[in-house]
Protein backbone atom coordinates (compact mmCIF):
# COMPACT_ATOMS: atom_id res chain seq x y z
CA UNK A 1 0.00 0.00 0.00
CA UNK A 2 1.27 3.03 -1.21
CA UNK A 3 1.74 6.06 1.79
CA UNK A 4 1.32 9.67 2.03
CA UNK A 5 2.89 11.42 -0.71
CA UNK A 6 4.28 14.96 -0.49
CA UNK A 7 5.72 17.15 -2.59
CA UNK A 8 8.07 19.38 -3.18
CA UNK A 9 10.72 17.79 -0.57
CA UNK A 10 12.55 21.16 0.16
CA UNK A 11 11.43 24.74 -0.67
CA UNK A 12 13.90 27.65 0.21
CA UNK A 13 11.75 30.86 -0.83
CA UNK A 14 12.51 34.73 0.47
CA UNK A 15 9.62 36.36 2.42
CA UNK A 16 6.68 37.65 0.88
CA UNK A 17 6.96 35.27 -1.95
CA UNK A 18 4.93 32.39 -1.44
CA UNK A 19 4.78 28.56 -1.65
CA UNK A 20 2.25 25.63 -2.54
CA UNK A 21 2.73 21.95 -0.90
CA UNK A 22 1.07 19.22 -2.31
CA UNK A 23 -0.65 15.67 -0.51
CA UNK A 24 -1.56 12.68 -1.75
CA UNK A 25 -2.99 10.74 1.47
CA UNK A 26 -3.09 7.04 1.19
CA UNK A 27 -6.34 6.00 -1.09
CA UNK A 28 -9.59 5.64 0.75
CA UNK A 29 -8.52 7.52 3.25
CA UNK A 30 -11.57 10.38 4.10
CA UNK A 31 -9.43 12.11 6.67
CA UNK A 32 -6.25 14.20 5.69
CA UNK A 33 -4.55 16.35 8.34
CA UNK A 34 -1.83 19.28 7.80
CA UNK A 35 0.64 19.58 10.36
CA UNK A 36 3.02 22.13 10.91
CA UNK A 37 6.37 21.14 12.94
CA UNK A 38 8.56 23.93 14.05
CA UNK A 39 12.33 22.15 14.28
CA UNK A 40 12.44 20.60 18.02
CA UNK A 41 8.85 21.04 18.80
CA UNK A 42 5.64 18.82 18.15
CA UNK A 43 3.42 18.80 15.22
CA UNK A 44 1.21 21.57 15.55
CA UNK A 45 -2.60 20.90 13.13
CA UNK A 46 -3.45 23.33 11.04
CA UNK A 47 -6.42 22.20 9.20
CA UNK A 48 -7.92 18.68 9.30
CA UNK A 49 -10.41 18.06 6.09
CA UNK A 50 -13.16 15.32 6.11
CA UNK A 51 -13.78 14.14 2.76
CA UNK A 52 -14.05 17.72 1.35
CA UNK A 53 -15.00 19.31 4.02
CA UNK A 54 -13.29 21.07 6.97
CA UNK A 55 -13.24 20.20 10.17
CA UNK A 56 -11.27 22.15 11.63
CA UNK A 57 -8.91 25.15 10.82
CA UNK A 58 -8.64 26.98 14.21
CA UNK A 59 -4.73 27.15 13.95
CA UNK A 60 -4.53 28.01 10.72
CA UNK A 61 -3.00 31.91 10.12
CA UNK A 62 -6.14 32.27 7.66
CA UNK A 63 -4.42 36.04 6.54
CA UNK A 64 -1.48 33.83 4.58
CA UNK A 65 -2.16 30.61 5.19
CA UNK A 66 -5.21 28.34 2.79
CA UNK A 67 -5.82 25.09 2.01
CA UNK A 68 -8.37 22.90 -0.24
CA UNK A 69 -9.04 19.26 -0.62
CA UNK A 70 -10.69 19.08 -3.99
CA UNK A 71 -12.89 16.15 -5.05
CA UNK A 72 -12.19 14.82 -1.39
CA UNK A 73 -8.58 13.37 -2.26
CA UNK A 74 -5.52 15.30 -2.84
CA UNK A 75 -4.76 18.40 -0.86
CA UNK A 76 -3.10 21.85 -0.94
CA UNK A 77 -1.73 24.46 1.14
CA UNK A 78 -0.44 27.64 0.39
CA UNK A 79 1.24 30.02 1.85
CA UNK A 80 1.48 33.86 0.65
CA UNK A 81 3.22 36.15 1.92
CA UNK A 82 5.77 33.75 3.68
CA UNK A 83 7.28 34.73 6.71
CA UNK A 84 10.75 34.11 8.45
CA UNK A 85 8.34 32.24 11.13
CA UNK A 86 6.85 30.16 8.83
CA UNK A 87 10.17 27.98 8.49
CA UNK A 88 9.23 24.71 9.49
CA UNK A 89 8.09 20.96 8.27
CA UNK A 90 4.73 20.59 7.21
CA UNK A 91 3.06 17.25 7.25
CA UNK A 92 0.46 15.78 5.76
CA UNK A 93 -1.11 13.21 7.38
CA UNK A 94 -4.17 10.75 6.40
CA UNK A 95 -6.74 8.62 8.39
CA UNK A 96 -8.81 5.66 7.48
CA UNK A 97 -11.01 5.59 10.53
CA UNK A 98 -9.60 8.21 12.54
CA UNK A 99 -7.58 5.78 15.13
CA UNK A 100 -4.63 5.93 13.24
CA UNK A 101 -3.36 8.70 11.35
CA UNK A 102 -0.36 7.74 8.83
CA UNK A 103 2.50 10.86 8.43
CA UNK A 104 4.22 11.70 4.97
CA UNK A 105 8.09 12.71 4.74
CA UNK A 106 7.16 16.54 5.03
CA UNK A 107 7.91 19.19 2.74
CA UNK A 108 10.61 20.99 4.35
CA UNK A 109 10.42 24.96 3.89
CA UNK A 110 13.06 27.51 4.96
CA UNK A 111 11.83 30.87 4.30
CA UNK A 112 15.30 33.49 3.74
CA UNK B 1 -6.87 22.34 28.44
CA UNK B 2 -5.82 21.04 24.78
CA UNK B 3 -2.23 20.66 25.84
CA UNK B 4 -0.45 17.21 26.22
CA UNK B 5 2.43 17.74 28.35
CA UNK B 6 5.85 15.94 27.65
CA UNK B 7 8.94 14.88 29.61
CA UNK B 8 11.96 14.88 29.53
CA UNK B 9 12.87 16.88 26.51
CA UNK B 10 16.02 14.84 25.57
CA UNK B 11 17.04 11.59 27.25
CA UNK B 12 20.59 9.51 27.11
CA UNK B 13 20.34 5.50 27.80
CA UNK B 14 22.79 2.99 27.85
CA UNK B 15 22.31 0.00 25.07
CA UNK B 16 20.10 -2.48 27.50
CA UNK B 17 18.39 -0.04 29.32
CA UNK B 18 14.70 0.85 30.12
CA UNK B 19 14.01 4.40 28.51
CA UNK B 20 10.96 6.14 30.15
CA UNK B 21 9.24 9.15 29.13
CA UNK B 22 6.26 10.80 30.33
CA UNK B 23 2.90 12.89 29.15
CA UNK B 24 0.40 14.50 31.28
CA UNK B 25 -3.26 15.92 29.77
CA UNK B 26 -6.19 17.83 31.00
CA UNK B 27 -8.67 17.22 29.09
CA UNK B 28 -11.07 14.33 30.25
CA UNK B 29 -12.57 14.19 26.58
CA UNK B 30 -9.70 12.29 25.08
CA UNK B 31 -9.91 8.64 24.36
CA UNK B 32 -6.93 7.74 22.09
CA UNK B 33 -3.32 7.81 23.39
CA UNK B 34 -0.65 7.16 20.76
CA UNK B 35 2.94 7.58 20.56
CA UNK B 36 4.72 8.48 17.86
CA UNK B 37 8.26 7.25 16.76
CA UNK B 38 10.44 10.11 14.00
CA UNK B 39 13.49 9.38 12.70
CA UNK B 40 15.39 12.73 11.39
CA UNK B 41 14.19 13.55 7.83
CA UNK B 42 11.12 10.94 8.25
CA UNK B 43 7.31 11.81 9.10
CA UNK B 44 6.42 10.20 12.70
CA UNK B 45 5.07 6.71 12.53
CA UNK B 46 2.52 5.24 15.06
CA UNK B 47 5.02 3.12 17.60
CA UNK B 48 2.10 1.78 19.95
CA UNK B 49 -1.61 3.04 21.48
CA UNK B 50 -3.40 2.96 24.51
CA UNK B 51 -7.22 3.64 25.26
CA UNK B 52 -8.58 5.02 28.96
CA UNK B 53 -10.00 1.53 29.59
CA UNK B 54 -6.71 -0.47 29.84
CA UNK B 55 -3.87 0.36 32.17
CA UNK B 56 -1.24 -1.11 30.29
CA UNK B 57 -0.26 -2.55 26.44
CA UNK B 58 2.68 -4.04 26.02
CA UNK B 59 3.90 -4.41 22.33
CA UNK B 60 7.49 -6.49 22.48
CA UNK B 61 9.57 -4.26 24.26
CA UNK B 62 7.41 -1.22 23.70
CA UNK B 63 4.84 -0.87 26.48
CA UNK B 64 2.52 2.13 27.91
CA UNK B 65 1.17 2.60 31.40
CA UNK B 66 -2.24 4.52 31.88
CA UNK B 67 -3.06 6.14 34.96
CA UNK B 68 -6.76 7.72 33.99
CA UNK B 69 -6.99 9.05 37.73
CA UNK B 70 -3.51 11.55 37.34
CA UNK B 71 -4.44 12.04 33.92
CA UNK B 72 -0.74 10.31 32.86
CA UNK B 73 0.58 8.19 30.58
CA UNK B 74 4.08 6.66 29.90
CA UNK B 75 5.92 4.86 27.52
CA UNK B 76 8.76 2.51 28.56
CA UNK B 77 11.43 0.69 26.17
CA UNK B 78 12.97 -1.93 27.76
CA UNK B 79 16.32 -3.42 26.75
CA UNK B 80 16.97 -0.17 24.60
CA UNK B 81 18.88 -0.45 21.34
CA UNK B 82 20.84 2.12 19.45
CA UNK B 83 18.04 2.42 16.48
CA UNK B 84 16.04 2.69 19.05
CA UNK B 85 17.54 6.89 18.91
CA UNK B 86 14.70 8.83 17.50
CA UNK B 87 12.59 11.28 18.37
CA UNK B 88 9.31 10.34 20.47
CA UNK B 89 6.22 12.50 20.56
CA UNK B 90 2.79 11.29 22.53
CA UNK B 91 0.02 12.56 21.56
CA UNK B 92 -4.11 12.56 22.41
CA UNK B 93 -7.28 12.34 20.53
CA UNK B 94 -10.98 12.48 21.24
CA UNK B 95 -13.95 11.32 18.96
CA UNK B 96 -13.40 14.26 16.30
CA UNK B 97 -9.76 12.37 15.41
CA UNK B 98 -7.96 15.65 16.18
CA UNK B 99 -4.51 15.21 17.47
CA UNK B 100 -2.95 16.86 20.14
CA UNK B 101 1.00 16.54 19.80
CA UNK B 102 3.29 16.69 23.18
CA UNK B 103 6.39 18.32 22.43
CA UNK B 104 8.51 15.17 21.83
CA UNK B 105 11.96 13.67 23.16
CA UNK B 106 14.82 13.51 21.63
CA UNK B 107 15.95 9.68 22.35
CA UNK B 108 19.81 8.46 22.09
CA UNK B 109 20.72 4.94 23.33
CA UNK B 110 24.50 4.48 23.64
CA UNK B 111 25.87 1.45 22.27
Amino acid sequence: EAGVAQSPRYKIIEKRQSVAFWCNPISGHATLYWYQQILGQGPKLLIQFQNNGVVDDSQLPKDRFSAERLKGVDSTLKIQPAKLEDSAVYLCASSFNGNTIYFGEGSWLTVV
Amino acid sequence: QQQVKQSPQSLIVQKGGISIINCAYENTAFDYFPWYQQFPGKGPALLIAIRPDVSEKKEGRFTISFNKSAKQFSLHIMDSQPGDSATYFCAASSGTYKYIFGTGTRLKVLA
